[in-house]
Order: structure tokens, then sequence, then C-alpha cells
């Protein structure tokens, strides 16, 4: 069965600094991997996907991920934290052959300034 | 704007009273989901409906119950049966195109307290 671990709950960087928000998968078939984010009170958002097309996925606000098939990573990064990057982040993968996504706990990122 | 709306945004019940949360979508999309968001934990499924008239419990049913007699309306009702009813509530749709890539769009939640 798919399942996704999101590694540290909270992360703090330094405005300007490299953001690097964890997720490993487990899945017995290729997986369709996501990332979401949540501002406070607020619904979630699609930043990327992962399909199959391209193992470097880039999204909005800057995001990409990179998947890694050896370490079953979807890692998510940004070059450069802004302020307005402070939310909360989810990994989610497809379960199975369903539409029904699977996600993670979340990482609340802290944007210092 | 085409989007989802769940209303309302706040809601406070008093224990053992059933509540109905509003979902309701103008993107023409087959599937609706119903999802609960607890502090530190991820988002757990509900119910969800691929096509009207038609829904399947997701993995905590349990005290929720939903009908989708419209497209663009799917109402997840909290009965007094659920017994930790206080969360965050998201609804999402997405379109079933046959690929399961299709992508979630999800509305700005009910945040529901049970007082």
């Amino acid at each position: 069965a798919q399942s996704v671990t999101q590694l540290g709950s909270h992360v703090s960087v330094s405005e300007g600094a490299l953001v690097l928000l964890r997720c490993n998968y487990s899945s017995s078939v290729p997986p369709y991997l996501f990332w979401y984010v949540q501002y406070p009170n607020q619904g979630l958002q699609l930043l990327l996907k992962y399909t199959s097309a391209a193992t470097l996925v880039k999204g909005i606000n800057g995001f990409e991920a990179e998947f890694k098939k050896s370490e079953t990573s979807f890692h998510l990064t940004k070059p450069s934290a802004h302020m307005s990057d402070a939310a909360e982040y989810f990994c989610a993968v497809i379960k199975d052959s369903s539409y029904k996504l699977i996600f993670g706990s979340g990482t609340r990122l802290l944007v210092r300034p | 704007d085409g989007g989802i709306t769940q209303s309302p945004k706040y809601l406070f019940r008093k224990e053992g009273q059933n509540v109905t949360l509003s979902c309701e979508q103008n993107l023409n999309h087959d599937a609706m989901y119903w999802y609960r968001q607890d502090p530190g934990q991820g988002l757990r499924l509900i119910y969800y409906s691929q096509i009207v008239n038609d829904f399947q419990k997701g993995d905590i049913a349990e005290g929720y119950s939903v009908s989708r007699e419209k497209k663009e309306s799917f109402p997840l009702t909290v009965t007094s049966a659920q017994k930790n009813p206080t969360a965050f509530y998201l609804c999402a749709s997405s379109t079933q195109e046959g690929e399961a890539t299709d992508t979630q769009y999800f509305g700005p939640g009910t945040r529901l307290t049970v007082l």
C-alpha cells in the first residue's frame, strides 16, 4: 500500500536561505506524487506533481521537487526563501490505482527575517 | 471565477446536534471529496463521490453522511454519532478523465467547533 512520510514537523530557515522539505514514499508501483501548500485557515493549493514524465518537476512560486527512485524520495526545494513562503506543506501520493490521495502529516515552514 | 466554495467558514455546534457543511463547485468536475484535518496530522478522507447519485466511504466515514444529488454540490452532515467532530473540514474536486494524476482542487475549508 502507498504511503508518504514527511521528516520534520517544523523547519525554520532564514529569508534568502535554501528551503528543503523532505518526503519519502512507499509504493509497490510507480507512484504519482504531489506537493500542496496550505496557508493559515485556508484550503490546500497544488504546488507541483510528479507523473513520471520528468524526474525534476517545477512548480509555482519557485519551488521544485526531484523524484529519486533509488532513495524513494520526493523532496521539495526552493533556492531562496521568502517571508511569504511561511506555510504548511503536505506531500501526498495516489493510493493504489484509485483516485484517493494519501497525505503526509505536513511540515510547517517558518521563515526568519 | 471557477472554484470551490465552502460555507460557513466557522461553525459552532452543541453536542448532540447534527450539522451540515456546504460544498459547491463550478469547475464541472465529476469527482468530489471530503477531508478532515486535525492539528499535526495530514488530511484524512471521509467520503468521496465519482459521479452524481453515487458515493463511497473513505477512511473515517463513521459519524458522517453525504449526498450527491447534483454535480455541483456535495454536502457533508456531521451527526451526533461522531465522537470528536471538532476539526477543519476541507472539500475538494477533480476531473475523472481516467488518469490517476487528476489534480484535486480544494475549497477554503470550514472550521467546526463543538461546544
